[in-house]
Formats: structure tokens, C-alpha cells, sequence
């Protein structure tokens, strides 16, 4: 069966540091791979998605990036937090070519401060 | 572009009592339908799943949907509300055409369950 990683599950930095979050997936190939940010009290933002290894689309302008090195690996980086990318982040997986699907991750609950 | 609502942002309900959360999408294609629960500091877990096969679909913990192509709708329902419900529910679309590889979500609703 398949199973999503996602870590760690709670996070706080100081503004200006740098973010490495990872997602992982296991008992799948070629999965879509996406990045959401929950704010608190709101819905699901979509920040990143990716169908393939370096293939990176990007829904909203902010200073987050995201990589995709290995074919089961999906990564939310930044080189300087804001205050403003505090949230809960969320990774999912969908089975390629399969209409839209997506299994999540437990989440990473960042607090910028 | 297609759109999901979900009415009522939050719903509370007595235990024992049916839950009803409303759930209406906008597109010119029959999507694909999804609803998801969240509960405090954790995922999305899928809930259920409408894939074009049988209009009433039924999911984990006793809740079911029906897909109705006439008014664009896609309620989740369960006969009988339980403490361990209380949770926020998402309704999310997939379009049956297209990349699809993209779930437009309602803004979720959040579910009370008083004893």
C-alpha cells in the first residue's frame, strides 16, 4: 500500500532563516506531487505541483520554491521566512494520469516568529 | 473555471442528530467529486469518492453522498451525528477532462457535535 511522509510535524523559526520541508512517498511510482499552505482559519492554498522529477508548476508568487529531486521526493524550501508563510503545510500525492485524487500527508505546522 | 461552495461555514448539530453538509460545484463538465475530513493539526483523510459509477457513494464512518447532475450538488450526509465527527469537511472537484491532475476545494465547513 502506499504511504505518504511528511517532516517534521511542527516547526518555528525566526524570520530571515531558511525552510527545508519533506515529503516522501513509498509503494507508488511517478506520483503528482503537491504542495498546500492552510492559514488559519482559511481553505487549502495550492502552492506547488509537479507530474515528474525537476518538474515544478507554481500557483502563487511568494518566496517559497519547491524541488522534486527523486521520482518519490517533493521538497518546500525558502531562503528568508516571513511572518507571513506561518501556516500549516500540506503535501499530497495523486496517482499519475488518475482524475484528481489526492492522499495527504500528516502536515507541518510552521510558526515563523 | 469551475468553482465549489460549500454552504455554512460552520454546522452544529446535536448527537444522534443527521448531519448535513451542503456542497454545490460550477463547471460546464461532470467533475469528479471528493470529500475530505480534517481533524485538529492533522491531514486530509478521504472521506469518499463520486467517479461518474453510482451516484450515491458511500464512505468510511457512516457517511454517505449523492451526486445530483440537476443541481450541480454533492451533500454529504450521515444519519446520526457522533462526538468523534466533530471535524472540518472539505468538498473538493476534479475535472473529468483536462491535465485533472488539480482539486479545486470548497472552503470547508466546520462540523460541532454537542451532546
Amino acid at each position: 500500500s502506499q504511504t505518504i511522509h511528511q517532516w517534521p510535524a511542527t516547526l518555528v523559526q525566526p524570520v530571515g532563516s531558511p525552510l527545508s520541508l519533506e515529503c516522501t512517498v513509498e509503494g507508488t511510482s511517478n506520483p503528482n506531487l503537491y504542495w498546500y499552505r492552510q492559514a488559519a482559519g482559511r481553505g487549502l492554498q495550492l502552492l506547488f505541483y509537479s507530474v515528474g522529477i525537476g518538474q515544478i508548476s507554481s500557483e502563487v508568487p511568494q518566496n517559497l520554491s519547491a524541488s522534486r529531486p527523486q521520482d518519490r521526493q517533493f521538497i518546500l524550501s525558502s531562503k528568508k521566512l516571513l511572518l507571513s508563510d506561518s501556516g500549516f503545510y500540506l503535501c499530497a500525492w495523486g496517482p499519475g494520469g488518475a482524475r484528481g485524487i489526492q492522499y495527504f500527508g500528516a502536515g507541518t505546522r510552521l510558526s515563523v516568529l | 473555471a469551475q468553482s465549489v461552495t460549500q454552504l455554512g461555514s460552520h454546522v452544529s448539530v446535536s448527537e444522534g442528530a443527521l448531519v448535513l453538509l451542503r456542497c454545490n460545484y460550477s463547471s460546464s463538465v461532470p467533475p469528479y467529486l471528493f470529500w475530505y475530513v480534517q481533524y485538529p493539526n492533522q491531514g486530509l483523510q478521504l472521506l469518499l469518492k463520486y467517479t461518474s459509477a453510482a451516484t450515491l457513494v458511500k464512505g468510511i464512518n457512516g457517511f454517505e453522498a449523492e451526486f445530483k447532475k440537476s443541481e450541480t450538488s454533492f451533500h454529504l450526509t450521515k444519519p446520526s451525528a457522533h462526538m468523534s465527527d466533530a471535524a472540518e469537511y472539505f468538498c473538493a472537484a476534479a475535472l473529468s477532462s483536462g491535465s485533472a491532475r488539480q482539486l479545486t476545494f470548497g472552503s470547508g465547513t466546520q462540523l460541532t457535535v454537542l451532546p
